[in-house]
């Protein structure tokens, strides 16, 4: 059975200090990957996705960049953080293809602080 | 993109009782999930329901896809049901990427 996994679960960062979360799915090959962010008041926004290794596309501008270096890793980065860019970090993927193509499973998340 | 809009925002229920949560989507769709947010924040996948009905144990979800539409009902509630329940769909337009969607929930408390 396939498992995604994300660490750290939870990170205090300063504000102006680098960032790297990572995302790791077990289980199956070639999986499209997510990131999505979820900010106070329950909204979750789509934040990169990848469809493979190097192939990564951003959802909307900020001082967050991914990478996908394996097939299975997906890698959350920034330079220097800002106080806006607390929140929820949920890794996701989806199979290609299969019974069900279209259905995501989510990591555990990771919540992020910056302070 | 795609507007999802979910209702009630909130719904407070005694232990035994039974609810209908709605989505709403503003566009043809390739996937419609059902997802119970935990307590520490992870999202567990309930249905996967691009349209018809699926029950599973109390729960079950119907999608009318025609008239772009899902209810989830929950029965016989219980504590452990307490949580954010969030619809999220993806759409045609775009279909190779399966971006998700996502309503703003309904935070729904079960009092024993």
């Amino acid at each position: 059975s396939q498992t995604i996994h994300q660490w750290p679960a939870t990170l205090v960062q300063p504000v102006g200090s680098p960032l790297s979360l990572e995302c790791t799915v077990e289980g199956t090959s070639n999986p499209n990957l997510y990131w999505y962010r979820q900010a106070a008041g329950r909204g979750l926004q789509l934040l990169f996705y990848s469809v493979g290794i190097g192939q990564i596309s951003s959802e909307v501008p900020q001082n967050l960049s991914a990478s996908r270096p394996q097939d299975r890793q997906f890698i959350l980065s920034s330079k220097k953080l800002l106080l806006s860019d607390s929140g929820f970090y949920l890794c996701a993927w989806r199979p290609k293809g299969g019974q069900s193509p279209y259905e995501q499973y989510f990591g555990p998340g990771t919540r992020l602080t910056v302070t | 993109g795609i507007q999802v809009e979910q209702s009630p925002p909130d719904l407070i229920l005694q232990e035994g009782a039974n609810s209908t949560l709605r989505c709403n989507f503003s566009d043809s769709v390739n996937n419609l999930q059902w997802f119970h947010q935990n307590p520490w924040g992870q999202l567990i996948n309930l249905f996967y329901i691009p349209s018809g009905t699926k029950q599973n144990g109390r729960l079950s979800a119907t999608t009318v896809a025609t008239e772009r539409y899902s209810l989830l009902y929950i029965s016989s509630s219980q504590t452990t049901d307490s949580g954010v329940y969030f619809c999220a769909v993806s759409s045609y337009r775009g279909s190779t990427l399966g971006r998700l969607y996502f309503g703003r929930g309904t935070q729904l408390t079960v009092w024993p």
